[in-house]
């Protein structure tokens, strides 16, 4: 079984620019949940998808951030445009349930310079 | 304010020897606890899970402790292997069941030979 995907590993832009992150949960997975990892600090949750429905989206930090999930499958977030304060390890996880079989991704490491 | 506290950033053991790493929580509406064992370049790995309704569960030479009153748990890891050396979460779950974890810092775990 294929396991969670994030796309890129690593991104290097510029303030003021735009990313997108991709991430491809587990097969048949309608849970799918946004993280992200600051400085060596704690992981932060930033929204959790069922299928293509925002559930919560209560840790996305403001509006520069958008998440979509296309047709309850991948998911990508944008980040536009993009802050020094962006920087850091965002990671994807999808569950069958909504506490139990969590999946991480490998996380993409954003560097805003 | 930060709900899940891992106080200690690191904590280096010899080969053999116990590991415990402790992890604290403020709000006592969570129900459901975690620990995460993540490797540098990946994301982070499901270890072990307690409910609140138990103080203890093991797997094989993990064990994790619960003290409801107190609001403290701990993952201890007995015997510890190099092969543990990695960066362990501690993270809870609301009652409210929807999937969204709240994470410590973070503890690095160093294994000596």
């Amino acid at each position: 079984e294929a396991g969670v995907t994030q796309f890129p590993s690593h991104s290097v832009i510029e303030k003021g620019q735009t990313v997108t992150l991709r991430c491809d949960p587990i097969s048949g997975h309608d849970n799918l949940y946004w993280y992200r990892r600051v400085m060596g600090k704690e992981i932060k949750f930033l929204l959790h998808f069922v299928k293509e429905s925002k559930q919560d989206e209560s840790g996305m930090p403001n509006n520069r951030f958008l998440a979509e999930r296309t047709g309850g499958t991948y998911s990508t977030l944008k980040v536009q445009p993009a802050e020094l304060e962006d920087s850091g390890v965002y990671f994807c996880a999808s569950s069958p349930g909504s506490l139990y079989g969590y999946t991480f991704g490998s996380g993409t490491r954003l560097t805003v310079v | 304010d930060q709900q899940v506290k891992q106080n200690s950033p690191s904590l280096s053991v010899q080969e053999g020897r116990i590991s415990i790493l402790n992890c604290d929580y403020t709000n006592s509406m969570f129900d459901y606890f975690l620990w995460y064992k993540k490797y540098p370049a990946e994301g982070p790995t499901f270890l072990i899970s307690i409910s609140s309704i138990k103080d203890k569960n093991e797997d094989g030479r993990f064990t994790v402790f619960l003290n409801k009153s107190a609001k403290h748990l701990s993952l201890h890891i007995v015997p510890s292997q190099p092969g543990d050396s990695a960066v362990y979460f501690c993270a809870a779950s609301g009652s409210s069941n929807t999937g969204k974890l709240i994470f410590g810092q973070g503890t690095t775990l160093q294994v000596k030979p």
